[in-house]
């Protein structure tokens, strides 16, 4: 296991359509966070599982998005009728203390 | 590719000189601070990182500075070269435990590195 890894990495959709992402963690990590950054930011939190529990979710996470661990190894996070605001670089990290984070390279989201 | 940080303050600096980076955090309270560094296309990249008991910390070439007085954050590179070009964020996190190890980004930096 080499780092963190994120599919698909890049995702064209057209607005309306649903879209689903993966994060596969380091295996021995058992927190994983999902992240959205947009061109000229950094990057905004979203959730955050510890095993397969999910324990917070950011007020940027509406009702269109969900996300789930259910084995807490992997992690998807779906976008319902998607919009064009949802464009942005979807990213996954884990960690094992709450230290040492470690990022995946990100899935690239643009909405048509 | 895309590019991370469009608009962001950009430093340049020339190869072999040495780099600050600067950081205004937002929470007195945050226990843990972490610099990355981001290349287009990519991930943010661990660099170094530092807790709230510690002012100072020396990795290999970096060395992070941390003053809790006024909240303020420095990345130091020494000797850059051409593949520290990226942009480099800070990020602090309120505490390790429980639910409030979510990272906070700060404002990235765009360092340019000319020969």
């Amino acid at each position: 296991d080499t780092g963190v890894s994120q599919d698909p990495r890049h995702k064209i959709t057209k607005r309306g359509q649903n879209v689903t992402f993966r994060c596969d963690p380091i295996s021995e990590h058992n927190r994983l966070y999902w992240y959205r950054q947009t061109l000229g930011q950094g990057p905004e939190f979203l959730t955050y599982f510890q095993n397969e529990a999910q324990l917070e979710k950011s007020r940027l996470l509406s009702d269109r998005f969900s996300a789930e661990r259910p084995k807490g190894s992997f992690s998807t996070l779906e976008i319902q009728r998607t919009e064009q605001g949802d464009s942005a670089m979807y990213l996954c990290a884990s960690s094992s203390t709450g230290y040492g984070y470690t990022f995946g390279s990100g899935t690239r989201l643009t909405v048509v | 590719g895309e590019s991370v940080g469009l608009h962001l303050p950009t430093l340049s600096v020339q190869e072999g000189d040495n780099s600050i980076i600067n950081c205004a955090y937002s929470n007195s309270a945050s226990d843990y601070f972490i610099w990355y560094k981001q290349e287009s296309g990519k991930g943010p990249q661990f660099i170094i990182d530092i807790r709230s008991n510690m002012d100072k910390r020396q990795g290999q070439r970096v060395t992070v500075l941390l003053n809790k007085t006024v909240k303020h954050l420095s990345l130091q590179i020494a000797a850059t070269q051409p593949g520290d070009s990226a942009v480099y964020f800070c990020a602090e996190i309120l505490s390790v435990t429980g639910t409030a190890s979510k990272l906070t980004f700060g404002t990235g930096t765009r360092l340019q590195v000319t020969l």
